[in-house]
């Protein structure tokens, strides 16, 4: 089967820009998570949906992150406006369900430096 | 909130020595999930742990989780250079419903 998609892999952009990721889960896949990867940690959780509902959103800066999940299959993240900070991958997941049992899926990540 | 504690951060092999990391947690944990990350790449899933004193081995991999289901382990025999990588553990949380993901241990493997 095909695994999660994400695009761009790369980006670089100066500070106060903005920037979108996108994420195509695997198909059947109701739950999507977007982490982010600092270089050296471990993922971070930023946002957690089943279908096109928000399960978990306590970590997403919100003030400069947003993402959402139309039709509960493609997602977008979107960084406006970008800090020095904000630069790491971007990890998108997917998993048939939120059960205990189950994995996420990772996709290969989109590489963001912010300049 | 929960958290997972993995210990060592690092670790600096020569090939062929065996490998090990541990991870700890202060609550009973539903079950654990352990990663490889190589360099440059995306998480990818080894294995997941459920009962009390479970142990299960991939080839030179061999997992085990504590009976008190707080703690787990990841040991790697007679390493090779294909082994770097950094590897985490991961528990859901009480609810079940959002992974909580440990700091990750460091491999790496002189040849």
């Amino acid at each position: 089967e095909a695994g999660v998609a994400q695009s761009p892999r790369y980006k670089i952009i100066e500070k106060r820009q903005s920037v979108a990721f996108w994420c195509n889960p695997i198909s059947g896949h109701a739950t999507l998570y977007w982490y982010q990867q600092i270089l050296g940690q471990g993922p971070k959780l930023l946002i957690q949906f089943q279908n096109n509902g928000v399960v978990d959103d306590s970590q997403l800066p919100k003030d400069r992150f947003s993402a959402e999940r139309l039709k509960g299959v493609d997602s977008t993240l979107k960084i406006q406006p970008a800090k020095l900070e904000d630069s790491a991958v971007y990890l998108c997941a997917s998993s048939p369900t939120p059960k205990y049992n189950v994995h996420p899926y990772f996709g290969p990540g989109t590489r963001l430096t912010v300049t | 909130g929960q958290q997972v504690m993995q210990i060592p951060q690092y670790q600096h092999v020569q090939e062929g020595e065996d490998f090990t990391t541990y991870c700890n947690s202060s609550t009973t944990l539903s079950n654990i999930q352990w990663y490889k990350q190589r360099p440059g790449g995306h998480p990818v899933f080894l294995i997941q742990l459920v009962k009390s004193g479970e142990v299960k081995k991939q080839k030179r991999l061999t997992f085990q989780f504590g009976e008190a289901k707080k703690n787990s382990s990841l040991h790697i025999t007679a390493t090779q250079t294909t082994d770097v990588g950094t590897y985490f553990c991961a528990a859901y949380a009480g609810n079940n419903r959002k992974l909580i993901w440990g700091l990750g241990t460091s491999l790496a493997v002189n040849p």
